[in-house]
């Protein structure tokens, strides 16, 4: 059965440091992925979509990577800071048409 | 822009009762999705439209659950009758095409508890 895994529910990183979210995957081809964050109370916020084709997207402080082979993303916030804190949601392109989602990893950036 | 709007924020209803959660997406945006989040299951997908047509329905999880988008401005999703393990948050999103090479925008929620 498809699957969309990602890493550890909690992630706790000291202020200034980089943290790095995984999502791996089973049983898709996704030509798409995309990250998002979600603050407690509130909906997923889209922050970037990388293409199958790509290796690698940038977006001020974000990193992610998406490795085909792996079938795996790697998500990098870099000089994170209290204000990253939140749940980030890895999500997938199904038969070219809708997002499924991972269940996310709990970011928390301590001062 | 207002966003995508979603109404009610919270509504609390007694088991058996019907429900109605309420969409308003993104003017302009031609595909609109209704997921449900739970703790245990996280965000799945019910069901998704497109220019107003449903696509793909097979998230919904029985027949208790029926979704309508009667024009390209508002989609409602409807409960009947509703049971507790209905209880999660209901979002709406909508995004400005169909496929994946939009993000969507999604809604603030409803937080649905049947008691």
């Amino acid at each position: 059965s498809q699957k969309i895994e990602q890493n550890s529910e909690a992630l706790n990183i000291q202020e200034g440091k980089t943290a790095t979210l995984t999502c791996n995957y089973t049983n898709y081809s996704p030509a798409y992925l995309q990250w998002y964050r979600q603050d407690p109370g509130r909906g997923p916020v889209f922050l970037l979509l990388i293409r199958e084709n790509e290796k690698e997207k940038r977006k001020e402080r974000l990193k992610v990577t998406f490795d085909t082979t792996l079938k795996q993303s790697l998500f990098h916030i870099t000089a994170s800071q209290p204000a990253d804190s939140a749940t980030y949601l890895c999500a997938l392109s199904y038969n070219n048409n809708d997002m499924r989602f991972g269940a996310g990893t709990r970011l928390t950036v301590k001062p | 822009d207002a966003g995508v709007i979603q109404s009610p924020r919270h509504e609390v209803t007694e088991m058996g009762q019907e429900v109605t959660l309420r969409c308003k997406p993104i003017s302009g945006h031609n595909s609109l999705f209704w997921y449900r989040q739970t703790m245990m299951r996280g965000l799945e997908l019910l069901i998704y439209f497109n220019n107003n047509v449903p696509i793909d329905d097979s998230g919904m999880p029985e027949d208790r659950f029926s979704a309508k988008m009667p024009n390209a401005s508002f989609s409602t999703l409807k409960i009947q009758p509703s049971e507790p393990r209905d209880s999660a948050v209901y979002f709406c999103a909508s995004s400005p095409r169909q496929g994946p090479t939009y993000g969507y925008t999604f809604g603030s929620g409803t937080r649905l508890t049947v008691v």
